[in-house]
């Protein structure tokens, strides 16, 4: 099944312990990016990456890091993780071919406390 | 600066009481325009993709339609089912941005 999985699906964690979200897609698309979500603000980009080893900020990076070493995996780094990262996130991919759209995995919600 | 603007921003419905949701944008050059369904806690699911003036799109009760300005998601009949939230997004060259949503809720 063409899917984006991210795990874990829930986090709570402790302000300025480094965690990773992960995110992997079976549907060999260029395209990855992250969002976050909160009430009111709707979706907001994180970072996105056009292809392995091509990243690029998106509309609220700070705080936040990625890498893309390998076309299906695009994890997200948080190294100091503050409570006004608690969040709802969300890992998509989209082909670059095209005007296809983003296939959304299941989100994580995240909670710093 | 680039904009997608949705209203209205949440919706009321009686089962069976079509209405319709507005998305409009401007983008330099549009490349694709998406609607997707969203349920609470959950990711974006896709809906349709619009890629020119005129061109429509139907699944179920839900029909998208474009035009040079702004897309419409026409909701006929809705169903208690039909309860969520509706984004919309446009792909304009490089980059991909998201409406705030309509959040719809079909009581019985």
């Amino acid at each position: 099944e063409a899917q984006v999985t991210q795990n874990p699906r829930y986090l709570i964690t402790v302000t300025g312990k480094k965690l990773t979200v992960t995110c992997s897609q079976n549907m060999n698309h260029e395209y990855m990016s992250w969002y976050r979500q909160d009430p009111g603000l709707g979706l907001r980009q994180i970072y996105y990456s056009m292809n392995v080893e091509v990243t690029d900020k998106g509309d609220v990076p700070e705080g936040y890091k990625v890498s893309r070493k390998e076309k299906r995996n695009f994890p997200l780094i948080l190294e100091s993780p503050s409570p006004n990262q608690t969040s709802l996130y969300f890992c998509a991919s989209r082909t670059g071919t095209g005007g296809y759209g983003y296939t959304f995995g299941s989100g994580t919600r995240l909670t710093v406390v | 600066e680039d904009q997608v603007t949705q209203s209205p921003e949440a919706l009321r419905l009686q089962e069976g009481e079509s209405s319709s949701l507005n998305c409009s944008y401007t983008v330099s050059g549009l490349r694709g325009l998406f609607w997707y369904r969203q349920d609470p806690g959950k990711g974006p699911e896709f809906l349709f993709t619009l890629y020119s003036a005129g061109e429509e799109k139907e699944k179920e009760r839900l029909k998208a339609t474009l035009t040079k300005k702004e897309s419409f998601l026409h909701i006929t009949a809705p169903k208690p089912e039909d309860s969520a939230t509706y984004l919309c997004a446009v792909l304009d060259w490089g980059k991909f941005q998201f409406g705030a949503g309509t959040q719809v809720v079909v009581t019985p």
